[in-house]
């Protein structure tokens, strides 16, 4: 079975600083990966997602998401932390060869301070 | 705009109540998913629609059940809630079932007293 593990539960940078969200995938092949965000006591929203195209994957918000097959990651990065990025973050998997089930990982919540 | 929603956004039961949580979707995608998320946990799928083709998850309690009357509306029957089954519960669409994008709704929170 597929998962995702997300390291940190909680992450806190300060505004301007790098983000970095980790996620690393467990899968016999390389399954496609998604990024979503959820503010408080709202749906998720779909930030990119990685389906064997490029494996740097721009998404929206600034935020982007390198594929490494190697190290089986997909980390979530943005170069300058803005106070609205404070949020949920969510790593997610999906089987290849079929089927559109998501597994998530079990959240990052990021803290932005001033 | 095209768009996933959710009513209520609140929804308070007793214990053992039947309670019914709606979705419907301007999308008019073909897939249709309901999932349970409780309190800092990633959300769980609990069974999705494909058009009318019903597919439930193996760990799914009996206790949950669904309705997709067409297209654009689908609901999540809770029979005998119990504490346990209080969360937010999300309802997300995709056009299709081969890794595309899914759209969430805002969310459910359900409170069972």
């Amino acid at each position: 079975a597929q998962s995702v593990t997300q390291l940190g539960s909680h992450v806190s940078v300060s505004e301007g600083a790098l983000v970095l969200l980790r996620c690393n995938y467990s899968s016999s092949v390389p399954p496609y990966l998604f990024w979503y965000v959820q503010y408080p006591n709202q749906g998720l929203q779909l930030l990119l997602k990685y389906t064997s195209a490029a494996t740097l994957v721009k998404g929206i918000n600034g935020f982007e998401a390198e594929f490494k097959k190697s190290e089986t990651s997909f980390h979530l990065t943005k170069p300058s932390a803005h106070m609205s990025d404070a949020a949920e973050y969510f790593c997610a998997v999906s089987p290849t060869g079929g089927g559109n089930k998501l597994t998530f990982g079990t959240g990052t919540q990021l803290k932005v301070e001033l | 705009d095209a768009m996933v929603i959710q009513n209520p956004r609140y929804q308070v039961t007793q214990f053992g109540k039947p309670v019914t949580l709606s979705c419907s979707q301007t999308l008019n995608h073909n897939v249709m998913y309901w999932y349970q998320q409780k309190s800092s946990q990633a959300p769980k799928l609990l069974f999705h629609y494909y058009d009318k083709d019903f597919n439930n998850e193996a760990d799914t309690p009996d206790n949950f059940q669904s309705r997709r009357p067409n297209t654009s509306f689908c609901f999540l029957d809770i029979r005998s809630p119990g504490l346990g089954d209080a969360a937010m519960y999300l309802c997300a669409t995709s056009e299709g079932q081969e890794q595309e994008t899914q759209y969430f709704g805002p969310g459910t929170r359900l409170l069972v007293l």
